[in-house]
Formats: C-alpha cells, structure tokens, sequence
C-alpha cells in the first residue's frame, strides 16, 4: 500500500534554510511527488512537483527560495532565506490505485 | 488565468443529500482529470474521487464509495460530486482540484466550499 511519510512539524529561523521530507512506502520509490502549500484559513497551492531524478517544476509564480530535491524514497521541499508568509501547512501527494497524501508538516517559522 | 470555482456547500442532516459544483475557466476542461479533496475541521486534506480527462474513468476513495457519485459536463466546463447518505463524518471544506497534464497529480486548487453534516 502506498502511504507517503512527513514529519507532523518543522521550524525555521526567519531567513534560514529548511528541508521538508517527504517519504514513499516500499515499492514505491520511482513515483513523483506534488508539493502543496496551506497557509492559516487558506485553502491549498500547488508548489511543484517532484521527480525520482530530484528534477522539479514548479508552479506559476513560486518563488525562486523554492525548490525541490529527491534521494532514494524521499522526497524534499526545500524553502531557502525563510520568511514569515511561508509559515503554513505543506503536502505532499502522489497517486496510487487512488490519490494519496502526506499528513502534513507545520513549518513554523521563528 | 486558470480558476476552479466550488459552489453548493451547505448544513445538511446525516442521511441527507447534496450536490456540489465546481466551475471551471482558463483552460481546456474536457482534456483535464479532474478531483474532489476534502478536508475536515482541523484535519490533513484527503482525496475523495477523480475523474480522468479523455478516459473518462472515475475512481473513489474507500470512504465515499458506493455513497458519492463524481460527474462532468465538459459542455459547461463544470465538475459535480453528488453526495448522498451523508453522515457527521463527511463534515469538510471540500475543494475542486485538476491535475497537471499528463500526470496524476494535482496543479490547480479551487477555494472550497463548506459541507456541514449535522442534526
């Protein structure tokens, strides 16, 4: 069964670096990923997507401090010079025999 | 611009039924898959169905199968979710979403509309 693994929370310092990781179930290691950001009382946007090459695209106007990476089964949203705005909820999702989607991280941003 | 518009969010008793819409504009509809996510009160967002592009096949979560019933009419651009025996359970914001081309995975996000199931 593909079940994609996050870390419930994260933090940065305002201005650092931070990864985020996401991790596919056995088996499954070649599959994409989209990221999708949640900011409070917001719904979803789509960030990028994620291939087992670690290649990425993204969306339209995300911003350069965005990118992703993969190794393996994991796969990574990595936000650069964090600011206050990209405190929010982030997901990743891919497509089994159904759509399937992390748990969500908290990036809290200090 | 791409836009997905959801509509017909409402409070509903359990057992009830209910029909959601979700509009769509600035690009090509009928060759898009298109999905139905929900999210409850304080909760991670989950995937409930899609409907693929020029398949046409249609797929559902084990949470709503047999209940809720996803449709399109490429003609007015416009993805349905008709949602029958309702319980407190399916209480979310549920969202409109289309894949990326030629992928499985979600590009564009509509802004939701409110499903309350209660007595």
């Amino acid at each position: 069964q593909l079940v994609l693994t996050q870390s419930p929370s994260a933090s940065a310092s305002l201005g650092a670096s931070v990864k985020l990781t996401c991790t596919l179930s056995s088996g499954y290691s070649s599959y994409a990923i989209a990221w999708h950001q949640q900011q409070p009382d917001k719904g979803p946007r789509y960030l990028m997507k994620v291939n087992r090459d670690g290649s990425h695209t993204k969306g339209d106007g995300i911003p350069d401090r965005f990118s992703g990476s993969s190794s393996g089964a994991e796969r990574s949203l990595i936000i650069s010079s964090v600011q206050s705005e990209d405190e929010a909820d982030y997901y990743c999702q891919t497509w089994g025999t159904g759509g399937v989607f992390g748990g969500g991280t908290k990036l809290t941003v200090l | 611009e791409e836009q997905l518009l959801e509509s017909g969010g409402a409070l509903v008793q359990p057992g009830g039924s209910l029909r959601l819409s979700c509009a769509a504009s600035g690009f090509t509809f009928s060759d898009s898959a298109m999905s139905w996510v929900r999210q409850a009160p304080g909760k991670g967002l989950e995937w409930v169905s899609t409907f693929s592009g020029s398949a046409g096949g249609t797929y559902y979560s084990d949470s709503v199968k047999g209940r809720f019933t996803i449709s399109r009419d490429n003609s007015k651009n416009t993805l349905f979710l008709q949602m029958n025996s309702l319980r407190v359970d399916d209480t979310a914001v549920y969202y409109c979403a289309r894949d990326k081309p030629m992928t499985t995975l979600i590009d564009c996000w509509g802004q939701g509309t409110l499903v309350t199931v209660s007595s």
